[in-house]
């Protein structure tokens, strides 16, 4: 099967510029999750989609980050206006059905954002 | 946020098996260990995951210990492309919502 598409896959901005990324999850994946990996770092959960409703979006700055999933498939993920310390890879994941604790998340390649 | 504790970084032989520790003191009786790993430039992808028994899959071996409190993740004989950071997460909610910490960052020498 298709795994979880990203794209682009690079982007260079500078700060105060907006940026948008996009991603596919794996066809029938119900949930859909951004999360943002700053060099070094393990990824931090952003937002949290199921179908089309946000779970939890409680570690995005919502002053600047948006995101929506349109028709509970694809996804965007906005930044406006970018600062430095938003450089980091921001990854895509999905997985089957929300509520089980042990359920698979499966990852895009992720998109990886300088900021200068 | 459920917290677990891995070393920074491991090494092993090529064909050796690695044992890859995690400490998670503040597990409770729902709770389900995760394993992810995360190869350069790649997303993370699922190695293994338990509740109280040990569990074995074609990847890997996952040891619980009989009070929860750590793991091991056994890789039975590494290869090279083995070399990623390895991840133990504790899932501590319904939503399955991962929290990563800083990873162990196993390099394999041929």
């Amino acid at each position: 099967e298709a795994g979880v598409a990203q794209s682009p896959r690079y982007k260079i901005i500078e700060k105060r510029q907006s940026v948008a990324f996009w991603c596919n999850p794996i066809s029938g994946h119900a949930t859909l999750y951004w999360y943002q990996q700053i060099l070094g770092q393990g990824p931090k959960l952003l937002i949290q989609f199921q179908n089309n409703g946000v779970v939890d979006d409680s570690q995005l700055p919502k002053d600047r980050f948006s995101a929506e999933r349109l028709k509970g498939v694809d996804s965007t993920l906005k930044i406006q206006p970018a600062k430095l310390e938003d450089s980091a890879v921001y990854l895509c994941a999905s997985s089957l059905v929300r509520g089980m604790d042990w359920e698979t998340q499966y990852f895009g390649p992720g998109t990886r954002l300088l900021v200068l | 946020d459920a917290k677990t504790t891995q070393p920074n970084s491991m090494e092993s032989n090529e064909e050796e098996p690695v044992h890859l520790p995690c400490n998670h003191s503040t597990i409770s009786g729902t709770d389900y260990i995760h394993w992810y790993r995360q190869l350069p430039s790649q997303g993370p992808e699922y190695v293994i995951h338990g509740l109280t028994s040990n569990v074995n899959n074609r990847m890997a071996s996952l040891a619980i210990a009989e009070d929860r409190k750590s793991s091991t993740l056994i890789l039975h004989r590494a290869t090279l492309r083995d070399a990623a950071v390895y991840y133990c997460i504790q899932n501590n909610n319904a939503g399955n919502m991962l929290t990563f910490g800083g990873g162990t960052r196993l390099m394999v020498k041929p």
